[in-house]
This record gives structure tokens, sequence and C-alpha cells, in this order.
């Protein structure tokens, strides 16, 4: 089984602050079967990126996502205070598929 | 506009079982390429996947939940059934299903989600 470590734990930033969150692998993921997920509470995780680097439909281009092997990171360009939620990675190429722990993002 | 919807028990009981409901619309599980998985988050952890059913019937299960679970389909209705067995409180939390389609390349991992459906397990 993948695991998945994100880090940091928490994030604590101020609007308008760059956001770099790291999600590594315990074995190499395929690129192209690497997502990230932007969850709030009581509503539906939201999928933000996916093949690492896409943008999901409707998606702002302040988010970004690279990397390749075991190492991945999910960038927010310019936060704003809608941005406050748990992010999760996850790859979905290797079952049984994957969840990171989620990197807490809050905003000052 | 493609959807889905849980539905279960809120509360069971130690040693019961568990038979959870997604629901879907908008889209068919008989198309390929299509799988909906169910995923849960426990309160203050992270979420976790449980169970995926493709369109050709095909299972797949997290290690933890192997033994424990069935996933099963009813292309009649729109609907996809998790069952649990010998239910623990630790398997209490918000159940989640979700669609993959690998119709594209890459694919786009879990692009819908239902709004999840909340189970305690207490006595």
């Amino acid at each position: 089984e993948i695991v998945l470590t994100q880090s940091p734990g928490t994030l604590s930033l101020s609007p308008g602050e760059r956001a770099t969150l790291s999600c590594r692998a315990s074995q190499r993921v395929t690129s192209d079967y690497l997502a990230w997920y932007q969850h709030k509470p009581g509503q539906a995780p939201r999928l933000l990126i996916y093949g690492a680097s896409r943008r999901a439909t409707g998606i702002p281009d302040r988010f970004s996502g690279s990397g390749s092997g075991t190492d991945f990171s999910l960038t927010i360009g310019r936060l704003e205070p809608e941005d406050s939620a748990v992010y999760y990675c996850q790859q979905y190429r290797h079952s049984p598929w994957t969840f990171g722990q989620g990197t807490k993002v809050e905003i000052k | 506009q493609d959807t889905l919807r849980e539905s279960g028990p809120a509360l069971v009981k130690p040693t019961q079982t568990l038979t959870l409901t997604c629901t879907f619309s908008g889209f068919s599980l008989t198309s390929s390429g299509v799988s909906v998985s169910w995923i849960r988050l426990p309160p203050g952890k992270a979420l976790e996947w449980l169970a995926r059913i493709d369109w050709d019937d095909e299972k797949f299960y997290s290690t933890s939940l192997k033994t424990r679970a069935t996933i099963s389909k009813d292309t009649s209705k729109n609907q996809v059934l998790l069952t649990m067995t010998n239910m623990d409180p630790v398997d209490t939390g918000t159940y989640y299903c979700a669609r993959m389609s690998v119709t594209s390349y890459p694919p786009k991992a879990f692009d819908v989600w239902g709004q999840g459906t909340v189970v305690t397990v207490s006595s």
C-alpha cells in the first residue's frame, strides 16, 4: 500500500500570501494519477487538481500542482479567506487507493 | 448535472451490520470506464478510501476493510450499496460516495461527490 505523507500539518498564513503544501509518497506514483482535494466542514470534498498538475473544471488559476515520482506539491498563489480548509492529496493508480493525512490551511 | 446522494442509518449498534446506499443520476454505471467509490471521514481524522465498484462489476477494497465490506450495484436503480459487518465505534464518521471516470486521460480522479451521510456507532 502506498502511504502519502503530507506536510506541514497546519499552515497559518495571511490573505495574499502564497501557500505551498507537500505530499510525499512511500513509493513512486505515476504523475497522471495524483490528485488534490479541498475539504471544508459540512461540505463534500472538492477536486482541485488531477494528473498532478491539471486544474479541475472551475478551479481558479491561483491553485497549481506540480511534482513527479514521490514528491508532489500544491501551491495556492494568493490566499483568499475562502481558501481556509483541509487539503488532501490522493493516488489513484495503485490499489488500494490512498489519501494523505491532510494539511489544514488557516487564514489569519 | 451529475449527482450522487448517500443514505442510510444515522445510528448503528456495535456488532451490527451497516448498509449504505449511494443513489446517483446524470451518468451510468454501465458506461465503460466509470466507477463509484465509498470514502469515509472519521471525526478528527483523514479521508479514507474504502471500496470501489467498476462498470464491469470488478470490485476493490481497502486493506483494513477487506474482510468486513461488500460493495455492489443495482444499475436498474442507479444505486451502489456498501455493506459493512461487525460495526465498531471506530467506524463512526461521515461516509461519502464519489464518481471516477477513466474515459479521459489522465483520469479526473473523484470529480463528483455526494454530500455525505453521518454514521455513529454506539450502544
